[in-house]
């Protein structure tokens, strides 16, 4: 069965710091990869996503995301961590017969000021 | 450019009273539509999936149902509702079925049964 994996429920950074929040999929196949960003009450807003091409991806407000095969990751990053940007991250894949679009469980990110 | 509205944005219910919140799309045709819920914050459950008018499929089984009577609209009804119904229930579309393409999320209806 497909899945993802966000191993991470919480990820707590300092204001200025670099961020990383993690993922990792198991899908048949080439994978597609998203990035989502939900704020509280709020509904899922599209970050990133990974078709082919350049395993860095650049996306919104600043994120950027990296595909690594050989790891079945996509690790979203941020050189600079903003008090904003906290909130819950999701991360899902769907394989490239376009069946079973998947969600990770999400990471709760908390940037300190 | 495209939108997607939710409503209504919060819903306090007796258990056994019926369901019916509803999604519409706007700016684009003949999109995938998609019912998801939420509970505590975190996992997303897809509930149910649409291709077409009247075409539905469902990921889960339970006492919830869908139905799309027109090409943008996407309805979720319970005829009774249970205490477990309760969640952030979530819209989104695509215009692919699937596949490389995004789902673009609504802003959400918080359903409290008690």
């Amino acid at each position: 069965a497909q899945s993802v994996a966000q191993p991470e429920d919480q990820v707590n950074v300092a204001e200025g710091n670099p961020l990383t929040v993690k993922c990792t999929y198991s899908v048949s196949g080439n994978p597609y990869l998203f990035w989502y960003v939900q704020y509280p009450n709020r509904g899922l807003q599209f970050l990133l996503k990974y078709i082919t091409g350049d395993n860095l991806v650049k996306g919104s407000y600043g994120f950027e995301a990296e595909f690594n095969k050989s790891q079945t990751s996509f690790h979203l990053k941020k050189p600079s961590a903003l008090v904003s940007d906290s909130a819950l991250y999701f991360c899902a894949a769907v394989d490239n017969y376009g069946q079973n679009f998947v969600f990770g469980p999400g990471t709760r990110l908390s940037v300190l000021p | 450019s495209q939108t997607i509205h939710q409503w209504p944005a919060t819903l306090v219910q007796p258990v056994g009273s019926p369901l019916s919140l509803e999604c519409t799309v706007e700016g684009t045709s003949n999109p995938n539509l998609y019912w998801y819920r939420q509970a505590a914050g975190r996992g997303l459950q897809l509930l149910f999936y649409s291709v077409g008018i009247g075409q539905i499929s469902s990921e889960v089984p339970q006492n919830l149902s869908a139905s799309r009577p027109q090409d943008r609209q996407f309805i979720l009804s319970s005829k009774k509702l249970l205490l477990s119904d309760s969640g952030f229930y979530l819209c989104a579309w695509s215009l692919l079925a699937g596949g490389a393409d995004t789902q673009y999320f609504g802003p959400g209806t918080r359903l409290t049964v008690l």
